[in-house]
C-alpha cells in the first residue's frame, strides 16, 4: 500500500524568508510524487512533480522540492516566501504513471506566511 | 493546461433529494476519472475511480447505490448522490487523467449542503 505523511499541520514564517513543507512516503515500487497547494473553496492547482532524473524539481511560483530517495521524503522549498504563498499544501503519490492507480494524498499542511 | 470544470460550484439541497454533480474535462480526453471528498481541514479522500464506458471502482467504504458515479463520455463524468443527508454535506473534487502521460488535473470542487 502506498501512503504520505505530512508531519506538519500548520507551518508559520515570516515573509521573505525560506519556507519547507515536509513530505515523507511510502511505496512498494518507484514513486512518482507531487505537490498541490488549495485555496481556500478552491480544487487543488500542480504546483511539481517527479517522475524520475533530476531529483531536485523546479514548479510553479518560485517553488521547488527535492526526491530524496533514502530518507523516502519529497520536501517542498521556496527560497523566499510571500503572503499569497499563504494555503493549504498536499503532498501525493503515485505508484505507476499511468493506468488507474490514483493519486494517494497526505493529510495536508496549512502555511501561513505573515507580513 | 488542462481544465477540468465542475457544475454546479455550490448547492444547497433538502434531505432526501439528490444531487448531481457534472465533472468535465474541457480541451482533453480522458479515459479515467476520480471523485474526492473533502471535510473540513482534512484531506482528499478517494471515493470512486471511474472509467469511461464501464462501472465505477468504488473504495471501500463508500456506499456505491448511494454515490451514483456515470462516464459516459471522455469528457463527462457525473456524480449523484441520492437521497441526501446532512452527513453528506462535504466538498466533493473530480479529477480528470490526461491519459498520455498520466497526470491529474482536478476540478474547482462543488461544495454540497444538505440541510
Amino acid at each position: 500500500a502506498q501512503s504520505v505523511a505530512q508531519p506538519e499541520d500548520q507551518v508559520n514564517v515570516a515573509e521573505g524568508n525560506p519556507l519547507t513543507v515536509k513530505c515523507t512516503y511510502s511505496v512498494s515500487g518507484n514513486p512518482y510524487l507531487f505537490w498541490y497547494v488549495q485555496y481556500p473553496n478552491r480544487g487543488l492547482q500542480f504546483l511539481l512533480k517527479y517522475i524520475t532524473g533530476d531529483n531536485l524539481v523546479k514548479g510553479s511560483y518560485g517553488f521547488e522540492a527535492e526526491f530524496n530517495k533514502s530518507q523516502t521524503s519529497f520536501h517542498l522549498k521556496k527560497p523566499s516566501a510571500l503572503v499569497s504563498d499563504s494555503a493549504l499544501y498536499f503532498c501525493a503519490v503515485r505508484v505507476r504513471i499511468s493506468g488507474n492507480t490514483p493519486l494517494v494524498f497526505g493529510k495536508g499542511t496549512r502555511l501561513s506566511v505573515i507580513a | 493546461g488542462a481544465v477540468v470544470s465542475q457544475h454546479p460550484s455550490w448547492v444547497i439541497c433538502k434531505s432526501g433529494t439528490s444531487v448531481k454533480i457534472e465533472c468535465r474535462s474541457l480541451d482533453f480526453q480522458a479515459t479515467t476519472m476520480f471523485w474526492y471528498r473533502q471535510f473540513p481541514k482534512q484531506s482528499l479522500m478517494l471515493m470512486a475511480t471511474s472509467n469511461e464506458g464501464s462501472k465505477a471502482t468504488y473504495e471501500q467504504g463508500v456506499e456505491k447505490d448511494k454515490f451514483l458515479i456515470n462516464h459516459a463520455s471522455l469528457t463527462l463524468s457525473t456524480l449523484t448522490v441520492t437521497s441526501a443527508h446532512p452527513e453528506d454535506s462535504s466538498f466533493y473534487i473530480c479529477s480528470a487523467r490526461l491519459g498520455l502521460t498520466g497526470e491529474q488535473f482536478f476540478g474547482p470542487g462543488t461544495r454540497l449542503t444538505v440541510l
